[in-house]
């Protein structure tokens, strides 16, 4: 079975400030891809980064970048100069490569506020 | 980019009514539909999972005869709720997998709010 697990059920971090989301996963594919999804009050779905597992390179998207660990199965987000549009919440996610199915595993989320 | 358009945003029905849920893909064909269910302050929970031209396969524990999928082009997707009732209250996400490029992609809809009295 595939699962996806946040620890964090709510974050708060100072404006500018960084802040680390924790994100483990199980899985016994060896090629899939790892998600950070945003979920502002809207509730439209943001993709904001994405690694593919056989790149040992973390993945960055300007303030955001990931600590991947494959070994570990760890798959962490950093949000750096956090701004008050970053709050939201925030679900990590696995699909796996390729395959009839593709669909996305969901972890239960981390709720982040950014504090003025 | 592409775009998955969601309708309706939001809905209220009376119990025992069916509500239907359009996902379109307006720049790209989508093989692929996903359906998704989030309760309120929950993770996105699939449903089920729509090829065009093919059947719905459904989660374990989701009824495929209150939960209607119909893919039946590579640019609609459709979910009926057939006799809702309040438990059916859910926020429903649909995403979209193309390839662009060569490259998997998922686009995801704006969410259908359904609220069942």
């Amino acid at each position: 079975a595939q699962t996806v697990t946040q620890s964090q059920p709510e974050m708060s971090v100072q404006e500018a400030e960084t802040v680390t989301l924790s994100c483990t996963y199980d899985t016994s594919e060896s090629n899939y891809y790892l998600f950070w999804y945003k979920q502002p009050p809207s509730r439209q779905m943001i993709l904001v980064i994405r690694q593919e597992a056989y790149k040992q390179q973390n993945a960055t998207e300007n303030r955001f970048s990931v600590n991947f660990q494959k070994a570990a199965k760890s798959f962490s987000l950093k949000i750096s100069d956090s701004q008050l549009g970053d709050t939201a919440m925030y679900f990590c996610a696995l699909q796996n490569y390729g395959g009839s199915q593709g669909n996305l595993i969901f972890g239960k989320g981390t709720k982040l506020s950014v504090k003025p | 980019g592409a775009v998955v358009s969601q309708h309706p945003s939001r809905v209220i029905c009376k119990s025992g009514t069916s509500v239907k849920i359009e996902c379109r893909s307006l720049d790209f064909q989508a093989t692929t539909m996903f359906w998704y269910r989030q309760f309120p302050k929950q993770s996105l929970m699939l449903m089920a999972t729509s090829n065009e031209g093919s059947k719905a396969t459904y989660e374990q524990g989701v009824e495929k005869d209150k939960f209607l999928i119909n893919h039946a082009s590579l640019t609609l997707s459709t979910l009926t709720v057939t006799s809702a009732h309040p438990e059916d209250s859910s926020f429903y996400i649909c995403s979209a997998r193309a390839w662009v490029g060569f490259n998997e992609k998922l686009f995801f809809g704006s969410g259908t709010q359904l609220s069942v009295l």
